[in-house]
């Protein structure tokens, strides 16, 4: 079993829809959870991280994390064609520790 | 204002060379890290280096060897490349201070070995 699941997709939805990206992971010594948005043959970008469980809102974007379940997901609503990327969880333990990545989830927003 | 910049965007070599990928950051951050893009897209953490003290991923091959010239930059010099090198290689940095350990990626280097 891979640390961190991931479906890679490619996920499409029309415009505006409500989008529900997903990770689960089995390793209970990971804090923090982050999203990455990465366009194609660009580096990954920071959208959000959360620390243990809970929910965090920023825009259109919300990330959820539940601990007991190993789960985390990041819901975009109103979601545009610019939202058209590959999405990657990660996660760590902290400190210098390196990022586990998913394998991302192709998003595709149709206009 | 680029925030982690890298140099070469592309490279394409020979198998056997040796080549160095260099990354520089401007944000005053203490960590910096390298990880390898695979051609199926998985991103994996080959390093880190902090405050001096490098941790090595134990399964990157010691032909990869990073060194850290100073605190805002972190190269890769790899030996003897081999096919399987071919990838997208990203550096990355986190601030010191910084318990969530959010990380700050490079645009990548694109590693092609013929």
């Amino acid at each position: 079993q891979k640390e961190v699941e991931q479906d890679p997709g490619p996920l499409s939805v029309p415009e505006g829809a409500i989008v529900s990206l997903n990770c689960t992971y089995s390793n209970s010594a990971f804090q923090y959870f982050m999203w990455y948005r990465q366009y194609s043959r660009k580096g990954p970008e920071l959208l959000m991280y959360t620390y243990s469980s809970g929910n965090k809102e920023d825009g259109r974007f919300t990330a959820q994390v539940d601990k007991s379940s190993k789960y985390i997901s990041l819901f975009i609503r109103d979601s545009q064609p610019s939202d058209s990327a590959t999405y990657l969880c990660a996660m760590t333990r902290g400190g210098a520790d390196g990022l586990t990545f998913g394998k991302g989830t192709h998003l595709i927003i149709q206009p | 204002d680029t925030a982690v910049s890298q140099t070469p965007k592309y490279l394409v070599t020979q198998m056997g060379n040796d080549k160095s990928i260099k990354c520089e950051q401007n944000l005053g951050h203490d960590t910096m890290y390298w990880y390898k893009q695979d051609s199926k897209k998985f991103l994996k953490i080959m390093f880190s280096y902090n405050n001096k003290e490098l941790i090595i991923n134990e399964t990157v091959p010691n032909r990869f060897s990073p060194k850290s010239p100073d605190k805002a930059h972190l190269n890769l010099h790899i030996n003897s490349l081999e096919l399987g090198d071919s990838a997208v290689y990203f550096c990355a940095s986190s601030p010191r201070d910084s318990r969530v350990n959010e990380q700050f990626f490079g645009p990548g280097t694109r590693l092609t070995v013929l």
